[in-house]
């Protein structure tokens, strides 16, 4: 089973604050890595899927970076509204290994 | 939109029991997944299975079983149900077009089975 690690476990930022937060994976064997959100009592949903080295998503106020050569993603919220509170997950799939390798998830709780 | 629904929220059941969690998918994917979340742990898979009748065990297969005799329904099994199996349950799908886990995956709204 391949480490993937996201950090922090757990973020509390009041609405306007902008914020960020990482996926370690191996940077070995990278085939693509996925980010999603979970809403409490819905379905997580994709949020981005990326494949290059030096590859930069974005949906409108939130974006995300890939470095496969150091195996990290990153995940950025600008100006966090209550709505974007969510659990954040990555998912790193190896072109070896024909599963995905989920993070643990980052909480983000965005106060009014 | 891509629907994949999953039969029950909340599910209580005793130690012992037999359990079936059933979920359901719109959209013809070939790709189903069954994972489990737990608190500080990632989403680990249970079993998957890329097209009716077939099925390969995931990271952690032990005490669940699986079945698809129909390309939009995948169902899992606890055989004996036991406390430790107590968690979030989801399930996903995902389209059949080459390296299964390229695409992205549409789960659905999760069960949170407690065994007592």
């Amino acid at each position: 089973i391949l480490n993937v690690e996201q950090s922090p476990q757990s973020l509390h930022v009041q609405e306007g604050d902008s914020t960020n937060f990482t996926c370690s994976f191996p940077s070995s064997n990278f085939y693509a890595l996925h980010w999603y959100r979970w809403e409490t009592a819905k379905s997580p949903e994709a949020l981005f899927v990326m494949t290059l080295n030096g590859d930069e998503k974005k949906k409108g106020r939130i974006s995300a970076t890939l470095n496969t050569k150091e195996g990290y993603s990153y995940l950025y919220i600008k100006g966090s509204q209550p709505e974007d509170s969510a659990t954040y997950l990555c998912a790193f799939i190896a072109d070896n290994f024909n599963k995905f390798y989920f993070g643990s998830g980052t909480k983000l709780n965005v106060k009014p | 939109d891509v629907k994949v629904t999953q039969s029950s929220r909340y599910l209580v059941k005793r130690t012992g029991e037999k359990v079936f969690l059933e979920c359901v998918q719109d959209m013809d994917h070939e790709n189903m997944f069954w994972y489990r979340q737990d608190p500080g742990l990632g989403l680990r898979l249970i079993y998957f299975s890329y097209d009716v009748k077939m099925k390969e065990k995931g990271d952690i297969p032990e005490g669940y079983s699986v079945s698809r005799e129909k390309k939009e329904r995948f169902s899992l099994i606890l055989e004996s149900a036991s406390t430790n199996q107590t968690s979030m349950y989801l399930c996903a799908s995902s389209p059949g077009d080459g390296l299964l886990a390229k695409n992205i995956q549409y789960f659905g709204a999760g069960t949170r089975l407690s065994v007592l």
